[in-house]
This record gives C-alpha cells, sequence and structure tokens, in this order.
C-alpha cells in the first residue's frame, strides 16, 4: 500500500457541486501539503500544515478549503466547483525540522484527476 | 521571494546519449535545498536527487547527477546514458526557510521539462 494515499483517483463533476479530495499518510509525518498541477504551470502550493492545529494558505487558495482530521489525514475541499479548477491535485507529506540528514524532500500521493464541467 | 526557472518546455535526446536539464534559481535564503522530480505519464511524482546548498560535492545517485553551481544559481539535472524510460515530465525545486529559524519550508517548484527519450 501506498504510505500516502489519495481518493478519489479520478473524478469529473459539474460546476457548482462540492466536491472533497481525501489524504491519509502513514508515514507519521507531521507536515501535508496540498499542490495543484497545470499544464506549463507546474506544482503550485494551495494549502499547507504543518501540524494538526496549523493551518496556512499557499499561493493559490481562493475557492478551496481544508480540514487536517488529524496527524494523518488532510482533506481538500471545492466548496463550489468551477472549470478553471479542472487540475490533477497532489497531497504531500514531509518529516519536520533541518537536522542533517533530513532534506525536507516531499513524498507525494499518486494524484487526484479531477474534472470540472 | 523564492522563484524556480525551467527554461526548456521540451528535449529530446538520444538512447544512450547524456542530457542536460537546465533549472536556476533565485532565493535570499542562505540555507536551501534543490530537488529534481520525475513525472512520467502515469502521474506519480518520483524524487530523483538532493542538493543542499552548504554541500561541498556536486550529488549523484546513479544516472543521475546535479550540477549545482552556487555563484549562478543553477542546478541542472545530467542523466548520463538516457533510456527509453527517462521519457517524463522533470521538475526542479527549491525548499526554502518560511521563518528564521528555518523549521518551517516549503517547496517551490519550476514549470517542468518534458524529456523524450527517441530509440
Amino acid at each position: 500500500d501506498a504510505d500516502v494515499t489519495q481518493t478519489p483517483r479520478n473524478r469529473i463533476t459539474k460546476t457548482g457541486k462540492r466536491i472533497m479530495l481525501e489524504c491519509s499518510q502513514t508515514k507519521g509525518h507531521d507536515r501535508m501539503y496540498w499542490y495543484r498541477q497545470d499544464p506549463g504551470l507546474g506544482l503550485r502550493l494551495i494549502y499547507y500544515s504543518f501540524d494538526v492545529k496549523d493551518i496556512n494558505k499557499g499561493e493559490i487558495s481562493d475557492g478551496y478549503s481544508v480540514s487536517r482530521q488529524a496527524q494523518a489525514k488532510f482533506s481538500l475541499s471545492l466548496e463550489s466547483a468551477i472549470p478553471n479548477q479542472t487540475a490533477l491535485y497532489f497531497c504531500a507529506t514531509s518529516d519536520p525540522g533541518l537536522a542533517t540528514t533530513n532534506t525536507g524532500e516531499l513524498f507525494f500521493g499518486e494524484g487526484s484527476r479531477l474534472t470540472v464541467l | 521571494a523564492q522563484k524556480i526557472t525551467q527554461t526548456q518546455p521540451g528535449m529530446f535526446v538520444q538512447e544512450k546519449e547524456a542530457v542536460t536539464l537546465d533549472c536556476t534559481y533565485d532565493t535570499s535564503d542562505p540555507s536551501y535545498g534543490l530537488f529534481w522530480y520525475k513525472q512520467p505519464s502515469s502521474g506519480e511524482m518520483i524524487f530523483l536527487i538532493y542538493q543542499g546548498s552548504y554541500d561541498q560535492q556536486n550529488a549523484t545517485e546513479g544516472r543521475y547527477s546535479l550540477n549545482f553551481q552556487k555563484a549562478r544559481k543553477s542546478a541542472n539535472l545530467v542523466i548520463s546514458a538516457s533510456q527509453l524510460g527517462d521519457s517524463a515530465m522533470y521538475f526542479c525545486a527549491m525548499r526554502a526557510a518560511m521563518n528564521s529559524g528555518g523549521s518551517n519550508y516549503k517547496l517551490t517548484f519550476g514549470k517542468g521539462t518534458l524529456l523524450t527519450v527517441n530509440p
């Protein structure tokens, strides 16, 4: 089983619908992130959470909200989906701190492909 | 603000040849890290290699090496002896601190380079 699991993997929905993308991890990491990937734009940070009580907006948070239900779970919601939110969404985790052996590498889920019609 | 630039939207290479994918970065943080990730057509993100800003030697991982030129703020990925399975999108990313102590950080990604390996 994957260390970082995203559900659903694929979803087609209609404009105005509420959508939740879920992420769970077994790596024991405190830090979790949601990124969005669009062709030609790379990955852009939507929200991040450094622990259960610490949630922060990234560079493109408008139209999104998140919930950190537990250390292992971080959900992304689109309250009213619109077509330009069609994208590939990634959840990721990382190890805290800057110890000499810790690079801050992100561990990614397999991605959730969302299409908003 | 941190910025990562990948100037090559697409690259082609013949199988068994070496290829260099360019990455330049900008940060005022003296402590940072640079990563390369591979994304095959299946979509998953695969970590390839890491270089810390204080590392004295260029990082290497098998056929991957990172040509780190700190003064020029470049961190190019070199893939030796290309294989058909190397065809993928490649992302350069930079870890930079979000607080003065450096314990909180985020990764900023470039726009990617699509590498095609021809037989």
